[in-house]
């Protein structure tokens, strides 16, 4: 069964440095999503992407994260400078077009000294 | 936008009693109504799910059941076992500009006492 590849599992970082996250999703899944979870707390979207196109980034802190999936498959999110607000997982997810489900990858966990 | 609330935030039960976590939504344009469990450490994997056309979908020892007149939703666990403890979040989705945009409850984290 495809999943979702996200990689690191875990990062642990000073502030001010800089952190990046891959996600590759399931092979002809259109959208690909970025949530930021919280623990206790359920995912927040950051950044979605429809093929290659932001359709949703109005949760993204724009002046430290970015993202991009250039050709449309697999992402990257970048925080530069990190903070220590940022300690979270970082889920990523992606689906077909339309309603339906999303299936999420393992996450990486930012923890950030 | 869309707003979901989700109650109760902890449920704690016994083993072989039912759990029912309730949802619900703002937009009713929303058209398709997921549930993730979450286990800790864990990525939130899909249960069950339910389309605006149905008002009830069961799968073994779960189900789900939408009111759409009342924009609300409900996740029923019947015989709860251990492995049943985890947070589980439902969701609501809708077509907007045309993608999907999904809002999260904030979760309910369930005890199974066994």
């Amino acid at each position: 069964e495809a999943e979702v590849a996200q990689s690191p599992r875990y990062k642990i970082t000073e502030k001010s440095q800089a952190v990046a996250f891959w996600c590759d999703p399931i092979s002809g899944h259109a959208t690909l999503y970025w949530y930021r979870q919280i623990l206790g707390q359920g995912p927040e979207l950051l950044v979605q992407f429809q093929d290659e196109s932001v359709v949703d980034d109005s949760q993204l802190p724009k002046d430290r994260f970015s993202a991009e999936r250039l050709k449309g498959v697999d992402s990257t999110l970048k925080i530069q400078p990190a903070e220590l607000g940022d300690s979270a997982m970082y889920l990523c997810a992606s689906s077909r077009q339309g309603p339906d489900t999303q299936y999420f990858g393992p996450g990486t966990r930012l923890t950030v000294l | 936008g869309e707003n979901v609330e989700q109650h109760p935030s902890t449920l704690s039960v016994q083993e072989g009693d039912s759990a029912v976590i309730k949802c619900t939504y703002s937009d009713s344009a929303s058209n398709y109504f997921p549930w993730y469990k979450q286990e800790l450490g864990k990525r939130p994997q899909l249960i069950i799910d339910i389309r605006s056309n149905v008002g009830e979908k069961k799968d073994q020892r779960i189900a789900v059941t939408l009111n759409k007149t009342a924009k609300h939703f409900s996740l029923h666990i019947t015989e709860t076992q251990p492995e049943d403890s985890a947070v589980y979040f439902c969701a609501a989705s809708i077509i907007q500009g045309g993608y999907q945009k999904v809002t999260f409850g904030t979760g309910t984290k369930l005890q199974v006492i066994p």
